[in-house]
């Protein structure tokens, strides 16, 4: 069983660039979350997909879309990065909405700096 | 504003000493998860406990979710260095939003 990946593992911006993060879901997992750790700090979730349509988000601006598709992979999209972009972005893919209790799993993350 | 509450930030603590770290909220969350995390990598999953009052334990580690579901207690028992790392709690709420705790960094010294 494929674990989540996600990439590239490290970029590096200018600001307001734009920016797109990849993610691959677990095997059979339809559901992915993405979310922004800042240094120091617990991740704040960004938004969650699931079977290619948004469902659910966190307190972040529109310039934060996504993109889910057919084979469940993702990504984040960032545009006119800010210096306060830099974060740690993880993604997480979970088996599917459950009434409570689904559980998610973690890809390494996408380290992005912005200057 | 962080929803989750998590104390206290940082422990450092010998090794073979218990410890107790907690998460608090004045949300109700349908299911509240643990998990640990090492500096450049994803958070682990340790649990999941989604029922009121619910108690598990995963080797030395204890957990618990408060009788209203607005709580999350972890103990580890005799810590270890392999014990240190962040750990944090996450909240379900409304079945599709997912909330982090600031974390607390555990550090076991042998």
């Amino acid at each position: 069983e494929t674990g989540v990946t996600q990439s590239p593992t490290h970029l590096i911006k200018t600001r307001g660039q734009q920016v797109t993060l990849r993610c691959s879901s677990q095997s059979g997992h339809n559901t992915v979350s993405w979310y922004q750790q800042a240094l120091g700090q617990g991740p704040q979730f960004i938004f969650q997909y699931y079977r290619e349509e948004e469902n659910g988000r966190g307190n972040f601006p529109p310039r934060f879309s996504g993109l889910q598709f057919p084979n469940y992979s993702s990504e984040l999209n960032v545009n006119a990065l800010e210096l306060d972009d830099s974060a740690l972005y993880l993604c997480a893919s979970s088996l599917g909405l459950a009434e409570s209790g689904y559980e998610q799993y973690f890809g390494p993350g996408t380290r992005l700096t912005v200057t | 504003t962080q929803l989750l509450e998590q104390s206290p930030q940082f422990l450092s603590i010998q090794e073979g000493e218990n410890l107790t770290v907690y998460c608090n909220s004045s949300s109700v969350f349908s299911s509240l998860q643990w998990y640990r995390q090492e500096p450049g990598e994803g958070p682990v999953l340790l649990v999941t406990v989604v029922t009121g009052g619910e108690v598990k334990k995963l080797k030395r580690l204890t957990f618990q979710f408060g009788d209203a579901r607005k709580d999350s207690s972890l103990h580890i028992t005799a810590a270890q260095p392999g014990d240190t790392g962040l750990y944090l709690c996450a909240g379900a709420y409304n079945f599709n939003k997912f909330y982090f705790g600031s974390g607390t960094k555990l550090n076991v010294k042998p």
